[in-house]
């Protein structure tokens, strides 16, 4: 079946620097999600690229399509400690279903 | 972006009881839902996919007959935990599919069997 490798699994770092996190797949993906996750609650979407290459920003957040079809990364800039938490991306291939990375947890350090 | 909640955030019951969870849409209407199943330090793992008006598809592995999913309305998806054991006890997510492309996520319950 499809499978993500999302990478690095954690993430330590000063107030203010820029982070860089990303996805890879085995197979070729139609939609890339990014959500965060807090602690004891569900993912919040962050951001939705719906087509290769297609490169989007939500505030300090940056996440692009890979023009393979089969990556994505998500930058966050100027980070704060409210960034703190787990980023998941996921990926739908030919079905509704959304295949999910293992995350990456973000520790910002004040 | 989209609000779905569910009902209850978490919930404490004894081994051997039923436990129901709702989800619901509160901005749009889902034919779609589905049910996620989080251990601790995990990814989501999803459980099943509920559509309106059929029945629930179950991923391998997830026994259709302990997990009654219910989605009777386009706003509704119900999820039961039948004989609940200690092993049954995890964080459960809904979310709701919007157009064909993008799920929103409910806020999750906290299940503990006892």
């Amino acid at each position: 079946g499809q499978q993500l490798n999302q990478s690095p699994q954690s993430m330590f770092i000063q107030e203010g620097e820029d982070v860089s996190m990303n996805c890879t797949s085995s197979s070729i993906f139609n939609t890339w999600l990014w959500y965060k996750q807090d602690p004891g609650e569900g993912p919040v979407l962050l951001i939705a690229l719906y087509k290769a290459g297609e490169l989007t920003s939500n505030g300090r957040l940056t996440a692009q399509f890979g023009i393979t079809r089969k990556d994505s990364f998500l930058n966050i800039s100027a980070s704060i400690p409210s960034d703190v938490g787990i980023y998941f991306c996921a990926g739908r291939g030919g079905s509704e279903k959304l295949v999910f990375g293992k995350g990456t947890k973000l520790t910002v350090n004040p | 972006g989209a609000v779905v909640s569910q009902h209850p955030s978490r919930v404490i019951c004894k081994s051997g009881t039923s436990v129901k969870i709702e989800c619901r849409s509160l901005d749009f209407q889902a034919t779609t839902m589905f049910w996620y199943r989080q251990f601790p330090k995990q990814s989501l793992m999803l459980m099943a996919t509920s559509n309106e008006g059929s029945k629930a598809t179950y991923e391998q592995g997830v026994e259709k007959d302990k997990f009654l999913i219910n989605h009777a309305s386009l706003t509704l998806s119900t999820l039961t935990v039948t004989s609940a054991h200690p092993e049954d006890s995890s964080f459960y997510i809904c979310s709701s599919l919007k157009g064909k492309e993008t799920q929103y996520f409910g806020p999750g319950t906290r299940l503990l069997v006892l």
